[in-house]
């Protein structure tokens, strides 16, 4: 089965501080992605990549940067975090081959005070 | 800009009961696809539909693709509790690499 994972299920941060979410896939997929899910809005697309050292902004990728040095591992970033950047995040990965889906981790919720 | 429009957002149906969830979208698509969320979890795929005519079903949902009317439907057959959750649906324009464009979700509860 495919996994991914993410590195905190929950995490509280001060407005200001740089907040670092993690998230790891063991398939070898090429293509990862990260959504923020706020209620009443769905998943809204911040940052994707189609393999390493490869970045794209999606639709709200103000206020973050993603790094992605191993094919494995793909970084968010909150360069300062602020209160509108509370939310539950969502690391997603795909292959090229094989079924066509996104495999979701489990979820990062962030609360920045 | 691609837009994705579900309806109903809050159904509370009864057990045994059918019923469908609708899914718009606003620009062409190469492929659409059905997750569910329950509560505190992450999404699990359901369907992938990727062309016109498009019919896939497990168990008691059937989700079918219109893509000139730019419609797919989430149709469910006599309803169980166990049904209960969220259904998303999303659309890519990227051949799926691209990332997807999700739906507002619609929260269904199924009681007894």
């Amino acid at each position: 089965d495919v996994k991914v994972t993410q590195s905190s299920r929950y995490l509280v941060k001060r407005t200001g501080e740089k907040v670092f979410l993690e998230c790891v896939q063991d398939m070898d997929h090429e293509n990862m992605f990260w959504y923020r899910q706020d209620p009443g809005l769905g998943l809204r697309l911040i940052y994707f990549s189609y393999d390493v050292k490869m970045k794209e902004k999606g639709d709200i990728p103000e206020g973050y940067s993603v790094s992605r040095e191993k094919k494995e591992r793909f970084s968010l970033i909150l360069e300062s975090a602020s209160t509108n950047q509370t939310s539950m995040y969502l690391c997603a990965s795909r292959s090229l081959e094989g079924p066509d889906t996104q495999y979701f981790g489990p979820g990062t919720r962030l609360t920045v005070l | 800009e691609l837009k994705v429009e579900q309806n109903p957002l809050f159904l509370s149906m009864q057990e045994g009961k059918n019923y469908t969830i609708y899914c718009n979208y606003s620009t062409t698509s190469d492929r659409l696809y059905w997750y569910r969320q329950d509560p505190g979890k992450s999404l699990e795929s359901l369907f992938v539909l990727l062309s016109n005519g498009a019919v896939k079903q497990e168990g008691r949902l059937m989700a079918s693709l219109d893509t000139k009317a730019r419609l797919s439907t989430l149709h469910i057959t006599a309803a169980v509790h166990d049904l209960s959750a969220t259904y998303f649906c999303a659309v890519s324009s990227g051949g799926g690499a691209d990332g997807l464009t999700f739906g507002k979700g619609t929260h269904l509860i199924i009681q007894p």
